[in-house]
């Protein structure tokens, strides 16, 4: 079965400054994709990033970028030029490639704290 | 596109009433996800359907829960009798070639 673990409970930055969270997997399947979600302190859940793990080139919207590891298993998440309003959790998720099976697996989140 | 819409946002009720939560899923999308979040137990899949048919409800705690997708712009999401263990904030996503797309939530109380 997939795993995603997300070994910080918490980080913090100052604003205007760079911050990596990271995210671990596991998994024995070659094709999957690859997400991370924001959840501010309205609740809902909002899509950042994916990464399809066939791609070798690593994802970006705007501020936000992954690196993507394959063969270590490693997607972290790199937010520059942080904002107040980047202040959320952040929650990694993996899904498998496969038609039959769109079941997304979540790592337990990283808040990330942003200081002015 | 108005995005995954649920109602109520939040739900205050009395332990053994019965709660339905809400969800239009976004328009052209095949897939319907329940899930439910605690802090204890981070997110949770409760049952996903595809094209309106139920996939998978393994992750339902108890038979409490039932929930419905009579069509392909909305489904429901029932708990009967409630109880305060059931007190979370349950989320419905909809999605279409991979990505999940998330409602606002709806928090539930249960007192």
């Amino acid at each position: 079965a997939q795993t995603v673990t997300q070994s910080q409970p918490e980080m913090s930055v100052q604003e205007a400054e760079t911050v990596t969270l990271s995210c671990t997997y596991d998994t024995s399947e070659s094709d999957y994709y690859l997400f991370w979600y924001k959840q501010p302190p309205s609740r809902q859940m909002i899509l950042v990033i994916r990464q399809e793990a066939y791609k070798q080139q690593n994802a970006t919207e705007n501020r936000f970028s992954v690196n993507f590891q394959k063969a270590a298993k490693s997607f972290s998440l790199k937010i520059s030029d942080s904002q107040l309003g980047d202040a959320a959790m952040y929650f990694c998720a993996y899904r498998s490639y496969a038609d039959s099976n769109y079941q997304l697996i979540w790592g337990a989140g990283t808040k990330l704290i942003i200081k002015p | 596109d108005a995005g995954v819409i649920q109602s109520p946002r939040h739900e205050v009720t009395e332990m053994g009433q019965e709660v339905t939560l809400r969800c239009k899923p976004i328009s052209g999308h095949d897939y319907l996800f329940w899930y439910r979040q605690t802090m204890m137990r981070g997110l949770e899949l409760l049952i996903y359907f595809n094209n309106n048919v139920p996939i998978d409800d393994s992750g339902m705690p108890e038979d409490r829960f039932s929930a419905k997708m009579p069509n392909a712009s909305f489904s429901t999401l029932k708990i009967q009798p409630s109880e305060p263990r059931d007190s979370a904030v349950y989320f419905c996503a909809s999605s279409s070639r991979g990505v999940a797309f998330f409602g606002q939530g709806t928090r539930l109380t249960v007192v």
